[in-house]
């Protein structure tokens, strides 16, 4: 079985600060994890996913994420926050059944000018 | 390419009332999902159609909810009849299908539904 963790429900950082959005997931098969984000009345859109290449992933809009399989771990990052960057951020896992995807309960990222 | 598109965006009806969902799919995407998203939960899926065909249904609440795709084309959600568990934000996303394991599921801007 698979599920996700997102540690806050709400992040606030300031304008140029670090953004880091935790995301820990179980899952008894090799995982792909995935980062959603959701913009105010618009749909889920895909930031980056891992699937078993490269453990350090590269996304849309200068994030990226970093697989640590010893601490089942898919945290996002970004070294400098942006206005724009405030939304809904989501992380998902599938494993064993590719086309079903867990989903962890959201993280609101707050930019502060 | 247009997105994957969903109607109505708001929905308010009352308990015991019937409420329909619909959801376009990216055009040439087979895989069509719904998913529900719960009082500020996370988002669970509901089920999965290939084509026509369910292929995973696991995650229907109950059978008050049915789900169809005629035609292989857009999808609709029936909720019959409503109850105030049911109100959340319901997804709908769509795949290509045919790329190996990882298929990026696409998603639309979702449905509100309130059931009073």
């Amino acid at each position: 079985a698979q599920s996700v963790t997102q540690l806050g429900s709400h992040v606030s950082v300031s304008e140029g600060a670090l953004v880091l959005l935790r995301c820990n997931y179980s899952s008894s098969v090799p995982p792909y994890l995935f980062w959603y984000v959701q913009y105010p009345n618009q749909g889920l859109q895909l930031l980056l996913k891992y699937t078993s290449a490269a453990t350090l992933v590269k996304g849309i809009n200068g994030f990226e994420a970093e697989f640590k399989k010893s601490e089942t771990s898919f945290h996002l990052t970004k070294p400098s926050a942006h206005m724009s960057d405030a939304a809904e951020y989501f992380c998902a896992v599938t494993g064993g059944n590719f086309n079903k995807f867990y989903f962890g309960s959201g993280t609101k990222l707050n930019v502060k000018p | 390419e247009a997105g994957v598109t969903q109607f109505p965006s708001h929905s308010v009806i009352e308990k015991g009332q019937t409420v329909t969902l619909r959801c376009d799919p990216i055009s040439g995407h087979d895989n069509l999902y719904w998913y529900r998203r719960v009082m500020g939960k996370e988002i669970k899926f509901l089920l999965h159609f290939v084509k026509e065909s369910k292929q995973d249904e696991s995650g229907m609440p109950n059978n008050r909810f049915l789900a169809e795709r005629t035609g292989g084309t857009y999808s609709t959600l029936k909720v019959q009849p409503a109850e105030l568990e049911d109100s959340g934000v319901y997804f709908c996303a769509s795949s290509h299908g045919g790329q190996g394991a990882v298929d990026t599921q696409y998603f639309g801007p979702g449905t509100r539904l309130t059931v009073l």
